[in-house]
């Protein structure tokens, strides 16, 4: 069975740090890309970053740009999200999720999606 | 950014309707477009992706459709577990966007 367990989350203050991790199994991690997505209380979903197979190709949103960095480890079928001066606004649920590809370019869309972690940035 | 629209916000409805719901990108995405179902408390779910195409498992009462920059997704006879929000994305830049999320209640 495909799955993805994150952890990490927790109660954090304004400017601090926070490493969230992403365990999967069930596949051939090294194989997928991954992605970081957000959603605050109530909200909508907003995508946080990607990282390719191999970390050849990164990407964040504008949002979090500078303060967070994705990386993985394909022998640990880990994902990573290490975020720094959290902010207010960082307050959400992560949850990482597995790209699927449609064979062309830019057909991809996210399956599964994990549990998801909460983050809760407050003084 | 691609900016993804969905229409309506929420809607009521009842067991047994058909229900639309639309998704306007800002920009043509071709068919690069995805849907998700959320129920409360849970992770979101693929339901269709490439616009039009039903993933593995999910009923076939589910149905998806358009290209360039509308589209829509169709319940044809909602069911009691089809109570929930739906989000469209796009992923044909990779700055992902979604939209803002339909929440599709009962009546």
């Amino acid at each position: 069975e495909v799955q993805l367990v994150e952890s990490g989350g927790g109660l954090v203050k304004p400017g601090g740090s926070l490493r969230l991790s992403c365990a999967a199994s069930g596949f051939t991690f090294s194989s997928y890309s991954m992605n970081w997505v957000r959603q605050a209380p109530g909200k909508g979903l907003e995508w946080v970053s990607s990282i390719s197979s191999s970390s050849s190709y990164i990407y964040y949103a504008d949002s979090v740009k500078g303060r967070f960095t994705i990386s993985r480890d394909n022998a640990k079928n880990s994902l990573y999200l290490q975020m720094n001066s959290l902010r207010a606004e960082d307050t959400a649920v992560y949850y990482c999720a597995r790209v699927v590809l449609g064979g062309y370019a830019p057909a991809n869309w996210f399956d599964p999606w994990g549990q998801g972690t909460l983050v809760t940035v407050s003084s | 950014d691609i900016q993804m629209t969905q229409s309506p916000s929420s809607l009521s409805a009842s067991v047994g309707d058909r229900v639309t719901i639309t998704c306007r990108a800002s920009q043509s995405i071709s068919s690069y477009l995805n849907w998700y179902q959320q129920k409360p408390g849970k992770a979101p779910k693929l339901l269709i992706y490439a616009a039009s195409s039903l993933q593995s498992g999910v009923p076939s009462r589910f149905s998806g459709s358009g290209s360039g920059t509308d589209f829509t997704l169709t319940i044809s006879s909602l069911q009691p577990e089809d109570f929930a929000t739906y989000y469209c994305q796009q992923s044909y830049s990779t700055s992902i966007t979604f939209g803002q999320g339909t929440r599709l209640e009962i009546k």
